[in-house]
């Protein structure tokens, strides 16, 4: 199976600063990676899916990128809403695998 | 509005079988794959299985392949995971998830989760 890998593990930042997440891939999953964001106590919410796509709702400040085995999503500006947890998943091949994720936290 | 309502968790022994359910409503329910997911006390997502929208093209993760089988009732809009032989290891929050309309393969809608403990 395709394993995926996220770092940091933890990512400390103010509120206003940009926030780089990093996903990698064990092969390549094409452009079929999407990112989830889970605040505490909440279900997981859909951000991006198929590398770039911000899904319904989902603010611009968001953003993803990359392709074959290394992947990003950027936080332009830190929102107090936007400090979770956030999970990386593809879809290029069964079974289906999540990253194991980076808490976003307030420095 | 998009609801999914998950039931049927609870505690049960190593070894036993539980079945959790998941009602939809608000929306087509017949034209969209569903999914499992699951998350262990302090940790992360782990996928479990996918229905496909007839039925008849399922998925599952290594973890749980030959124990858990997924099905669903479209005319009740309903769909299922049966879970045997449990395992300490299976002790997680189970979420029923919408497959996006790309294909499926992406969780647009959760529900809010049940527990499965499964403790002797």
């Amino acid at each position: 199976e395709i394993v995926l890998t996220q770092s940091p593990a933890t990512l400390s930042l103010s509120p206003g600063e940009r926030a780089t997440l990093s996903c990698r891939a064990s092969q390549s999953v094409r452009n079929y990676l999407g990112w989830y964001q889970q605040v505490p106590g909440q279900a997981p919410r859909l951000l991006i899916y198929d590398t770039s796509n911000r899904a319904t709702g989902i603010p611009a400040r968001f953003s993803g990128s990359g392709s074959g085995t290394d992947f990003t999503l950027t936080i332009s500006s830190l929102e107090p809403e936007d400090f979770a947890v956030y999970y990386c998943q593809q879809r290029s091949a069964w079974p289906l695998t999540f990253g194991g994720g980076t808490k976003v936290e307030i420095k | 509005q998009v609801q999914l309502v998950e039931s049927g968790g609870g505690v049960v022994q190593p070894g036993r079988a539980l079945r959790l359910s998941c009602a939809a409503s608000g929306f087509t329910f017949s034209s969209y794959a569903m999914h499992w997911v699951r998350q262990a006390p302090g940790k992360g997502l782990e996928w479990v299985a996918i229905v496909s929208i007839n039925g008849k093209d399922n998925h599952f993760a290594e973890s749980v392949k030959g124990r858990f089988t997924i099905y669903r009732e479209n005319f009740k809009n309903t769909f299922y995971l049966q879970m045997d032989n449990l395992r300490i290891e299976d002790t997680a929050v189970y979420y029923c998830v919408r497959g996006s309309d790309s294909g499926g393969y992406w969780g647009d809608y959760w529900g809010q989760g049940t527990l499965v403990t499964v403790s002797s």
